[in-house]
């Protein structure tokens, strides 16, 4: 059961502008939503978090909405340059300690053209 | 600040063989996580341990296994090695482990490729 559902699968934007990865998720018990870049060879990096008690939250050029009601957040990257080519994760996590797990999107190959 | 180890970077074993892999996380953290990543099937969770103790298992088969020592350090060890064990074996480190979501971060993996 896929509880965590990302796209889209790859995404190309010129450089400068708006890179838009959306994932959607089931378990009403996650409250913690991190997103990791990944570069190929190196394992994943967090970039941001967001907890659901707020909609919004940013660092630099990146943004995570937060969506509780319908279930989906997603991650904007403003700006976006050619370094930020990579494949990025959203992921969730519960609190209860059984469900600690992090359970990843499947991903999106972001490709940002000179 | 050193971040999490992982050694070997890359692995190559035959079917039937058994492999270690292991984890340093980052100094002062006490929980690590294993995961496993394949194109087909994405990112998932293996297991988490926290001050020696097994606190979370994925749905992988029994041959998958692992233990934390008490300076934190993580091995997994595979059994009986498939081809489609092959993937890259990451582990993530955190702070703590319990009610307190705090953040994960992982090392570079394994690469692990069964022949």
């Amino acid at each position: 059961q896929q509880q965590v559902k990302q796209s889209p699968q790859s995404l190309i934007v010129q450089k400068g502008g708006i890179s838009i990865i959306n994932c959607a998720y089931e378990n009403t018990a996650f409250d913690y939503f991190p997103w990791y870049q990944q570069f190929p060879g190196k394992g994943p990096a967090l970039l941001i978090a967001i907890r659901p008690d707020v909609s919004e939250k940013k660092e630099g050029r990146f943004t995570i909405s937060f969506n509780k009601s319908a279930k989906q957040f997603s991650l904007h990257i403003m700006d976006s340059q050619p370094g930020d080519s990579a494949t990025y994760f959203c992921a969730a996590r519960g609190r209860n300690t059984g469900r600690r797990a992090l359970t990843f999107g499947s991903g999106t190959r972001l490709q940002v053209q000179p | 600040k050193a971040g999490v180890t992982q050694t070997p970077r890359y692995l190559i074993k035959t079917r039937g063989q058994q492999v270690t892999l292991s984890c340093s996380p980052i100094s002062g953290h006490r929980s690590v996580s294993w995961y496993q990543q394949t194109p087909g099937q994405g990112l998932q969770f293996l297991f988490e341990y926290f001050s020696e103790t097994q606190r979370n298992k994925g749905n992988f088969p029994g041959r998958f296994s692992g233990r934390q020592f008490s300076n934190s350090r993580s091995e997994m060890n595979v059994s009986t090695l498939e081809l489609g064990d092959s993937a890259l074996y990451l582990c993530a480190s955190s702070l703590v482990s319990g009610p307190v979501n705090t953040e994960a971060f992982f090392g570079q993996g394994t690469r692990l490729t069964v022949v």
